[in-house]
């Protein structure tokens, strides 16, 4: 079982450019989550999905736009990158978000840099 | 508003013991988190606690008071492993998780 996976490992991106990071779960949890982690700051969440076909956005979610149309995946999407979204990205997910306070399983993350 | 403070950086030695606190302001206050996190790593669970009092696990154990909006992680027989940061988190009322910066742990021979 490989948990969550999340891709690209590392990106290095233009201004402007189009970018997706892709997140895959197997653990059939219903909720999913995307933070971004900066130095010096906490993890601030971007999005979140609470189950298949639903999505919300969290502290900071312009410039990010996500989709669920299955389970498994949950895909970050920046549209136009900007220098400001150099970070490091995790996928979380948890078993239900609406049902209690369950634990978030994060991914491995993937390492942004804009230039 | 919603608020968490953790030291930046502590340094033990060890063999020791060493606590790291967290204070918290969360509305709708639904349990509070510790995750360790390794240079380069992911997050991983530690411990939640949601009532007031001392949860033990191994060497780590959790300590929460609700009425204080405080909790401890505490670190007992250090080992260099140990070195990590160690992030605390609060869940308010919509299971949304509100995140310390980080503790950054130093462990010395």
């Amino acid at each position: 079982i490989a948990g969550i996976t999340q891709a690209p490992t590392s990106q290095i991106l233009a201004a402007g450019r189009r970018m997706t990071l892709r997140c895959t779960q197997d653990m059939r949890h219903n909720a999913m989550y995307w933070y971004r982690q900066d130095l010096g700051l906490g993890l601030r969440l971007i999005h979140y999905s609470n189950t298949a076909g639903t999505t919300g956005k969290g502290e900071v979610p312009d410039g990010y736009s996500v989709s669920r149309a299955n389970t498994d995946d949950f895909p970050l999407t920046l549209a136009s990158a900007v220098p400001s979204q150099t970070s490091v990205y995790f996928c979380a997910s948890s078993d239900d978000r609406t049902g209690g306070p369950d634990t978030q399983y994060f991914g491995p993350g993937t390492r942004l840099t804009v230039l | 508003g919603q608020n968490i403070d953790q030291p930046t950086e502590m340094t033990a030695t060890e063999g020791a013991i060493v606590q790291i606190n967290c204070t918290y302001q969360t509305s709708g206050f639904n349990g509070l988190f510790w995750y360790q996190q390794h240079a380069g790593e992911a997050p991983t669970f530690l411990s939640y606690n949601v009532l007031d009092g001392l949860e033990e696990k191994g060497r780590f154990s959790s300590f929460l008071s609700r009425s204080k909006g405080y909790s401890y992680l505490l670190l007992k027989e250090l080992q260099m492993k140990d070195s990590a940061s160690y992030l605390c988190a609060s869940m308010d009322s919509n299971y949304q998780l509100i995140w310390g910066a980080g503790t950054k742990l130093i462990i010395k021979p």
